[in-house]
């Protein structure tokens, strides 16, 4: 039972638009989300993060939105580059170690 | 300062075959994790240290699986009589404690059971 759902496979967007990845999950226990970027062959890099008691946290051109309600997150890029082509996972911070929790990831492609 | 660095970056093994898998985390963080990619999938959680406590094995997917940490720092995975099921990308984290939740990757090591 996936804890972390992304439920687009893969996302596609014109160089200089918005990106918005979607990530929904199902415990409400958990207390801190991170999203993290894969390119192939490399292990995942840590991006942006944000803690449950706050909505929305933004770095530059990344903007990570939270709805406790919906148990809902968003990593919005703006503008997007072609060098933000990569796979992004959602990762949750639930395991009693700390260990975090991921989906499956989506494929962002940022086209010239 | 230098990241976590993994080793071997590829193995190929035969079915029945033990293999070793080795981690060195960032200097200074105490807490290591491993974790596994199968294709298509997110990373699986597998194994736990932290500092001189016993390791958390709540992840790891059968007995075949053991891992240990020597010093606090260096790690290595061990999978014993390797099956196909087991090929995946295997990568270790490190993490700042106490305080930060942020987990910084290796590269990975990919294993391919032939």
């Amino acid at each position: 039972d996936q804890q972390v759902k992304q439920n687009s496979p893969s996302l596609s967007v014109q160089e200089g638009r918005i990106s918005i990845l979607n990530c929904d999950y199902t415990n409400s226990m958990f207390d801190y989300f991170l999203w993290y970027k894969k390119y192939p062959a490399e292990g995942p890099t840590f991006l942006i993060s944000i803690s449950s008691i706050k909505d929305k946290n933004e770095d530059g051109r990344f903007t990570v939105f939270l709805n406790k309600s919906a148990k809902h997150l968003s990593l919005h890029i703006v503008p997007s580059q072609p060098g933000d082509s990569a796979v992004y996972f959602c990762a949750a911070n639930g395991g009693s170690q700390g260990n975090l929790i991921f989906g499956k990831g989506t494929k962002l492609s940022v086209k010239p | 300062g230098a990241g976590v660095s993994q080793s071997p970056s590829n193995k190929v093994t035969e079915k029945g075959k033990d293999v070793e898998l080795r981690c060195d985390p960032i200097s200074g963080h105490t807490a290591l994790y491993w974790y596994r990619q199968s294709l298509g999938q997110g990373l699986e959680f597998l194994i736990y240290f932290q500092g001189n406590s016993a390791p958390d094995k709540s992840g790891l997917p059968s007995d075949r699986f053991s891992a240990e940490r020597t010093g606090g720092s260096v790690s290595t995975l061990t999978i014993q009589r390797t099956q196909q099921e087991d090929s995946a990308v295997y990568l270790c984290a490190s993490r700042r404690l106490p305080g930060a939740y942020e987990q910084y990757f290796g590269p990975g090591t990919r294993l391919t059971v032939t």
